[in-house]
């Protein structure tokens, strides 16, 4: 079975622009959830989308949404870039939400802002 | 707030020699509490995960405990191998059924060496 798969994997933006990034899971996986990951931070939770229908929130701006589609896949947007945005954003599948399922971890898109 | 804090924030072990690693969350309601090993430059995956009833969990080298009375949990590794040198992030939920809130700690970073 093939895992979770995110593009892309590295990507540079100026502030002010704005920036989707993909996600697939692993078929048969209908919750997708979101996560940032800076040094200092660690991993913090944007979003969880299940079913096309978003079912956990972070504390995150509005600038960052997010969509599933009805493939499971799905995108993450960040608009309005920010310095403090660069980061690695992962992407993690699970059978159903993630209240008591295995999450599987993508590789991560990190993302650079100039 | 909730929070997870994990100690130490690095440690560095000898090749065949036993750790143990620490967090405290002051998370409520506790749903669930998970252990993943991150290696650099990859996503984070799943080691253990443990609900209120319970204490232990093993997985191959890695036993995690829970004392949900303290709010403590520990993941002990045995014969430490160099491959496991990593960043071991604690990740507790809160909440009940699908609407789960996710706080991860700030990670512990083990180096094994030879």
């Amino acid at each position: 079975k093939a895992g979770v798969t995110q593009t892309p994997r590295y990507l540079i933006k100026t502030r002010g622009q704005q920036v989707t990034l993909s996600c697939s899971p692993i078929s048969g996986h209908r919750s997708v959830s979101w996560y940032q990951q800076t040094p200092g931070q660690g991993l913090q939770f944007l979003f969880e989308y299940f079913s096309e229908t978003q079912r956990n929130k972070g504390n995150f701006p509005g600038r960052f949404s997010g969509r599933q589609f009805s493939n499971s896949r799905s995108e993450m947007n960040v608009s309005t870039l920010e310095l403090g945005d660069s980061a690695l954003y992962l992407c993690a599948s699970s059978l159903e939400t993630i209240s008591y399922n295995e999450q599987f971890f993508g590789p991560g898109t990190r993302l650079t802002v100039l | 707030k909730n929070q997870v804090e994990q100690s130490p924030q690095s440690l560095i072990i000898l090749e065949g020699k036993n750790c143990t690693l620490q967090c405290n969350y002051t998370v409520s309601p506790f749903s669930n509490l998970r252990w993943y090993k991150q290696d650099t430059g990859r996503g984070p995956v799943s080691l253990t995960i443990m609900t209120f009833s319970e204490n232990t969990k093993s997985n191959g080298r890695y036993t995690a405990t829970l004392d949900a009375d303290t709010k403590q949990s520990s993941l002990h590794i045995t014969a430490s191998q160099l491959s496991d040198s990593a960043s071991y992030i604690c990740v507790v939920s809160a909440g009940s059924g699908g609407y789960q809130k996710v706080t991860f700690g700030i990670g512990t970073k083990l180096q094994v060496i030879p």
